[in-house]
């Protein structure tokens, strides 16, 4: 069965700093995809970036950038120069490309202080 | 700008009561879903739809039924609220199969069963 985990509930982190959150997936089917998402006190989920299992190349979005690393199942979701508004809960998912259906981690709240 | 907008974002009810929470998106898209979030479980998908009359059950279907009659309209029912279906329900719309197609989430509604 597909999974993801997130092993860090929660995360504090000084301003301008670089926040790392990480994310292990486990598949046994070669096709996939990976999303993270980001969820403000305010409720609504925000896509950030996605990562195809094909892709050679990490995805970058901005201050956003997807440390995939293949091998390990790993997908973490780096965060550059990290700002208030930042603060927030973060999701990591998978989608098989054979399936409609995307699986959610626990999430990590990331706090962010100035 | 795309969007999927949720009834309410606050509904109380009481046990035994029958609940319905609309879902409508505006992109034309072919799949919708239906979530509970809870804290320190992430997302956990209780119906999804991938056509008009079409569903299938996700993760946690007891006590939960949907409906859809119209593309852009997708009905989560609770035919006898329980306290422990006291949650934040979050609908999501997605296009097509490709695995790069995020899903779009609605604000979420915080349902409270007394």
């Amino acid at each position: 069965a597909q999974k993801i985990t997130q092993t860090q509930p929660g995360m504090f982190v000084q301003e301008k700093e670089a926040v790392t959150l990480d994310c292990t997936y486990d598949t046994s089917d070669p096709s996939y995809g990976l999303f993270w998402y980001k969820q403000p006190s305010s409720g609504e989920m925000i896509f950030l970036i996605y990562q195809g299992s094909y892709d050679q190349q990490n995805a970058t979005e901005g201050r956003y950038s997807l440390n995939f690393q293949k091998a390990r199942k790993s997908a973490n979701l780096v965060i550059s120069a990290s700002q208030l508004g930042d603060s927030a809960m973060y999701f990591c998912a998978m989608r098989l490309n054979r399936d409609d259906k995307i699986i959610f981690g626990k999430g990590t709240r990331l706090h962010i202080l100035p | 700008d795309v969007k999927v907008t949720q009834s309410s974002r606050y509904l109380v009810k009481r046990t035994g009561e029958k609940v319905f929470l609309e879902c409508v998106q505006d992109m034309d898209h072919e799949n919708m879903f239906w979530y509970r979030q809870d804290p320190g479980l992430g997302l956990r998908l209780i119906y999804f739809s991938y056509d008009v009359k079409m569903k299938e059950k996700g993760d946690i279907p007891e006590g939960y039924s949907v409906s859809r009659e119209k593309k852009e309209r997708f009905s989560l029912i609770l035919e006898s609220a329980s306290t422990n279906q006291t949650s934040m329900y979050l609908c999501a719309s997605m296009s097509g199969r490709a695995s790069y197609n995020e899903q779009f989430f609605g604000p979420g509604t915080r349902l409270t069963v007394l």
